[in-house]
């Protein structure tokens, strides 16, 4: 069975100071593994998409790396606006749908 | 990117009574899916809903819960029968993006129910 773990489960920064985020998975065979952003009262918003170790993308101040065992979600002198609720989520191999973790809750204090 | 509209944003529901939930797409698409998101877990598919045949549910919901409809590739429903306290959540409709990947998804801005 496919698993998600995600740590922390919340986050406190405050602006400027860079953290990572972490989402440990398991899966039989690797289609993909994705980032969301979810702000309050609203729906996913799709960040990334990797597919194989090594990998890295990156948006603004958001780059994503994945390992055959963990993606880290690495955050660069953040700002307030950044704070919100990031999933992470896989997809096996022959599967149509992602497994998604519990998130980890970002707060960035002005 | 698809734009998707959910309604009712939310709504508070006496336990026993029903609750269809409607999203509408801007765009035509193959794949809709149903989600549930409790507080504190994480997202949960509850259903495919496939045009002119039924929907597919994932282990450990029932069509007599959950009766989907998808008349057209713009257009979904999803009904909370007979709810609960347990039922209280927030529901969310998505499509693919279209690309190779179903992995990537345009979600709606939810439905949040609470059942009194």
């Amino acid at each position: 069975e496919d698993q998600v773990t995600q740590s922390p489960e919340a986050l406190r920064l405050q602006e400027g100071e860079s953290s990572s985020l972490n989402c440990s998975y398991t899966v039989s065979g690797l289609r993909g593994l994705f980032w969301y952003r979810q702000d309050p009262g609203k729906g996913p918003e799709f960040l990334f998409t990797l597919y194989s170790a090594g990998e890295e993308k990156e948006k603004e101040r958001l780059k994503a790396t994945l390992t055959k065992k963990e993606s880290f979600l690495h955050i660069t002198a953040p700002k307030p606006e950044d704070s919100a609720t990031y999933l992470c989520a896989v997809q096996a191999a022959g599967s149509y749908i992602p497994t998604f973790g519990r998130g980890t809750s970002l707060i960035v204090h002005p | 990117s698809a734009v998707i509209s959910q309604k009712p944003s939310r709504d508070i529901c006496q336990r026993g009574t029903s609750l269809t939930i409607q999203c509408q797409v801007d765009s035509q698409v193959t794949m809709m899916f149903w989600y549930r998101q409790q507080p504190g877990q994480s997202l949960t598919l509850i259903a495919t809903a496939n045009q002119g045949s039924e929907a597919t549910y994932e282990s450990g919901f029932v069509i007599d819960k959950f009766p989907i409809s998808r008349p057209n590739l713009t257009f979904s429903t999803l009904t909370v029968s007979n709810m609960s306290p347990e039922d209280s959540s927030i529901y969310l409709c998505s499509v693919t993006s279209g690309r190779a990947n179903t992995g990537e998804l345009f979600f709606g801005e939810g439905s949040r129910l609470t059942v009194l």
